[in-house]
């Protein structure tokens, strides 16, 4: 079946340094999505991509779907200590909507 | 608008007991799901339903869970009997249109649950 896999599992940034969380299906996507749970919280929406090579920007975050739509990528500029949390990303492969197992971000003030 | 709202925040049961948990979608939208969250398996999903009828149960992991959704601003997900395994968080959400489409969902409180 679908697979989604995030790396890293776990990222300690110090606050100011920048931060990139990775993820990888094994099949084609026809939209991804980007998530993030604040610690005790629960799964807030951030983002859609849907387009191949698809780049979309909120502030310091910045989005990227891969040309095949099997990857994409979520980048943080100048982490600050509000971007704690678990990054996840779901993706969406004919039937089946899988989330990835998520990023935990620390940071460090 | 209040958000999907979910009911209890937090369970404590004895294992072999029935648990009930409750949850109420953002008012229009058609699709409702049940995830199940845990350190070793991340977010699962359960049961996905749309126009309050059950669409895909394949996550469902056995046959002591059951779901429904009696009308469109409502649904349970009921455990019986429950086992300490079953220990996890359980989010239910929401979302304007299917699993297909490309729309957000919009996740409840979550429902901590204890099956001791």
């Amino acid at each position: 079946g679908q697979q989604v896999m995030q790396i890293p599992q776990y990222q300690h940034v110090q606050e100011g340094e920048d931060f990139t969380t990775y993820c990888n299906s094994s099949t084609t996507l026809s939209n991804i999505q980007w998530y993030k749970q604040r610690p005790g919280g629960h799964p807030v929406f951030l983002i859609q991509l849907v387009k191949s090579g698809e780049v979309k920007k909120q502030k310091r975050l910045t989005f990227q779907f891969g040309e095949a739509k099997k990857n994409s990528s979520l980048h943080i500029t100048a982490t600050q200590t509000t971007d704690v949390g678990t990054y996840f990303c779901a993706g969406r492969g004919g039937q089946n909507f899988v989330f990835g197992p998520g990023t935990r971000l620390s940071v460090l003030p | 608008d209040a958000g999907v709202i979910q009911s209890p925040r937090h369970e404590v049961t004895e294992m072999g007991q029935e648990v009930t948990l409750r949850c109420k979608p953002i008012s229009g939208h058609n699709s409702l799901f049940w995830y199940r969250q845990t350190m070793m398996r991340g977010l699962e999903l359960l049961i996905y339903f749309n126009n309050n009828v059950p669409i895909d149960d394949s996550g469902m992991p056995e046959d002591r869970f059951s779901a429904k959704m009696p009308n469109a601003s409502f649904s349970t997900l009921k455990i019986q009997p429950s086992e300490p395994r079953d220990s996890a968080v359980y989010f239910c959400a929401s979302s304007l249109g299917t699993l297909l489409a490309n729309t957000e969902a919009f996740f409840g409180q979550g429902t901590r649950l204890t099956v001791v």
